[in-house]
């Protein structure tokens, strides 16, 4: 199953566009890569899934290069209420989902 | 958001007791899975099913069994609680395995004294 590595923290300001990196060096041919958000004292929250280049949707856009052993999630804009923990996660199809530590993610006024 | 109870929300019990927490659904999801999360650990899964009596371990499964009787309904139990144990606990349900979006639950706080 594959690793993935991302900065245990960010800040960031209203307004700012703010792009976290997950590397995933061991993926595999079937593997997704899935990002989920968590507000405290809640269960993960599905933001935006792709398989390679770029998919962008209402919340955000996930950038994925060719090799695939890296992804940036891309916040465009981002507000107070972003401030949560981001988790990337890369998946085959055996259920079995490793999540990371997560990156916190800050946002100021 | 998806139709996901667990029960209880809270619960303190004390070393050696056995314990039930209920996932309940009511989106005839096909997968569901149960995590703990600890700080410094993010969300690690105990045990996943993918389908009415089909189970199966995840990473952390040592001292933990499931039970699926139904396709909406998925326990986890705690056959004697240590501390250790003292987490929260998600379920989630998908409709396809692995990669696909997971939809989860608001958790359980599970204390053990």
């Amino acid at each position: 199953l594959a690793k993935t590595t991302q900065p245990i923290s960010m800040d960031s300001y209203e307004g700012q566009e703010v792009n976290i990196t997950c590397s995933h060096n061991n993926i595999a041919t079937n593997d997704y890569i899935t990002w989920y958000q968590q507000f405290p004292s809640q269960g993960p929250r599905f933001i935006i899934q792709g398989y390679k280049t770029k998919v962008t949707n209402e919340v955000a856009s996930l950038f994925i290069p060719a090799d695939r052993k890296s992804s940036t999630l891309s916040l465009p804009r981002v507000s107070l209420s972003d401030t949560a923990v981001y988790y990337c996660l890369v998946g085959d199809q055996g259920g079995k989902l490793i999540f990371g530590q997560g990156t916190e993610l800050s946002v100021k006024p | 958001d998806a139709g996901i109870t667990q029960s209880p929300r809270h619960k303190v019990t004390e070393t050696g007791t056995p314990v039930t927490l209920r996932c309940h659904q009511t989106e005839n999801h096909r997968y569901m899975y149960w995590y703990r999360q600890d700080p410094g650990h993010g969300l690690r899964l105990i045990h996943y099913s993918y389908g009415v009596k089909d189970t199966d371990k995840g990473e952390v499964s040592d001292g933990y069994s499931v039970s699926r009787s139904k396709t909406e309904d998925f326990l986890l139990t705690l056959e004697s609680a240590t501390s250790s144990q003292t987490s929260v606990y998600f379920c989630a349900i998908s409709v396809l395995a692995g990669g696909e979006e997971q939809y989860f639950g608001p958790g359980t706080r599970l204390t053990v004294t």
